[in-house]
């Protein structure tokens, strides 16, 4: 059964720094690649980065490009979010994924989330 | 970036009915798309990707179509269990943006 263990979730100020761990089990971890998406309280989903299997390849939404990092460690089937200069924007629910590999015409895609995790509440406030 | 806009953002429909939510992109993205569910205080759930492929495990009830920048989540035959509220999503190439959302509640 897959599962995925966010933490990591704090209360921090506006500029302050937190990483974000999600610890995976259940599948072959260096096989798929992974992806956090942010939910605002009382709004929508917002896809934050996402990370290839080899980690060779990261994807950031302009609106945390420069300030988070996403990183993973096979080793420890972890997945892993630097956030930097945090913003009141910032605050919210984030959630880890794993994404859905399925090939068609002889092309690979790994880009939808087919088992997320029960996230972890980040509040960025003074 | 392309920006993804569902229609409507929300609805009320009856047990049995037919319901569709339709998510519009603002320019062409193939059939690059994902529809997904998520149930009042849950995680999302994924329901349908390539536009039209079901995903394992999800109620034959739930289907997709579109193609380019047009595209519709039907629900044939609505069923309590289906209150939450759904989302379209766009992955072409980054960032693999989300519709805002639309609510489908029980009349």
């Amino acid at each position: 059964e897959v599962q995925l263990l966010e933490s990591g979730g704090d209360l921090v100020q506006p500029g302050g720094s937190l990483r974000l761990s999600c610890a995976a089990s259940g599948f072959i971890f260096s096989s798929y690649a992974m992806s956090w998406v942010r939910q605002a309280p009382g709004k929508g989903l917002e896809w934050v980065s996402a990370i290839s299997n080899t980690g060779e390849g990261t994807y950031y939404a302009d609106s945390v490009k420069g300030r988070f990092t996403i990183s993973r460690d096979d080793s420890k089937n972890t997945l892993y979010l630097q956030l930097n200069s945090l913003r009141a924007e910032d605050t919210a629910v984030y959630y880890c994924g794993k994404l859905l590999r399925y090939c068609r015409g002889g092309t690979c895609y790994s880009r939808v989330t087919d088992f997320w995790g029960q996230g972890t509440l980040v509040t960025v406030s003074s | 970036d392309i920006q993804m806009t569902q229609s409507p953002s929300s609805l009320s429909a009856s047990v049995g009915d037919r319901v569709t939510i339709t998510c519009r992109a603002s320019q062409g993205i193939s059939d690059y798309l994902a529809w997904y569910q998520q149930k009042p205080g849950k995680v999302p759930n994924l329901l349908i990707y390539a536009a039209s492929t079901l995903q394992s495990g999800v109620p034959s009830r739930f289907s997709g179509s579109g193609s380019g920048t047009d595209f519709t989540l039907t629900i044939s035959s609505l069923q309590p269990e289906d209150v939450a509220t759904y989302y379209c999503q766009k992955y072409n190439n980054d960032p693999w943006t989300f519709g805002q959302g639309t609510k489908v509640e029980i009349k």
